[in-house]
């Protein structure tokens, strides 16, 4: 299966602890996104990434959440001292087209559902 | 990005056509109408997108209105794989940056 990974599926922490999230692209999709879920609403964007470069970032994204795409492949986003509003099912995403028009097509990986206690 | 309305759930018989309806009405002329759909514990599935033409692919139809105001996406013949949710999305493709989604259409088909 070529498709979006990430790892782990679920994740079940306590408040206060720090979790990391991966997502493995789409082979050669030089860009990723970060999404977050919570029951019965849309997708919200968090971050998005051309290869390694951060390019923007949500105003939802706190101080305490972080974003890495090191070498423009996989990405990783930590929460630190993790509170129980974190909860949500984070997606990530990737796209392939480069030039202009750029395209809206991103596809999705099945996304990591994460519940602080 | 232009926001969209859409009605909150849609039921259709399985074999019929399901048409779900999306406003846009303060969409520019560089945005895009998109559609994508969220089966149940899934990531979002890209469906089709367009400008100002009719567009088709294996999957749906999108009929856009000469105003651009509005949207129908076409499901020609819906099966119970169909049940999802429905994200209709109007974007600016001058920067590759977010999807906007709101609560979408919750279709369910039935037998």
């Amino acid at each position: 299966d070529t498709g979006v990974s990430q790892d782990p599926r679920h994740k079940i922490t306590k408040r206060g602890q720090n979790v990391t999230f991966r997502c493995d692209p789409i082979s050669e999709h030089n860009r990723l996104y970060w999404y977050r879920q919570t029951l019965g609403q849309g997708p919200e964007f968090l971050t998005y990434f051309q290869n390694e470069a951060q390019l923007e970032k949500s105003r939802l994204l706190s101080d305490r959440f972080s974003a890495e795409r090191p070498k423009g492949s996989f990405s990783t986003l930590e929460i630190q001292r993790t509170e129980q509003g974190d909860s949500a099912m984070y997606l990530c995403a990737s796209s392939p087209r480069q030039g202009f028009p750029l395209s809206y097509e991103q596809y999705f990986g099945p996304g990591t559902r994460l519940t602080v206690t | 990005d232009a926001k969209t309305t859409q009605p909150t759930s849609m039921d259709c018989a399985e074999g019929r056509a399901a048409n779900l309806p999306c406003n846009h009405s303060t969409i520019s002329g560089n945005e895009y109408v998109y559609w994508y759909r969220q089966i149940h514990s899934q990531g979002p599935q890209y469906i089709i997108h367009g400008l100002k033409n009719n567009e088709t692919n294996e999957m749906a139809s999108l009929i856009i209105t000469e105003d651009r105001k509005s949207s129908t996406l076409i499901l020609p013949h819906a099966t119970l794989r169909d049940t999802a949710v429905y994200y209709c999305i109007v974007a600016y493709t001058g920067t590759a940056s977010k999807l906007t989604f709101g609560t979408g259409t919750r279709l369910q088909v039935t037998l």
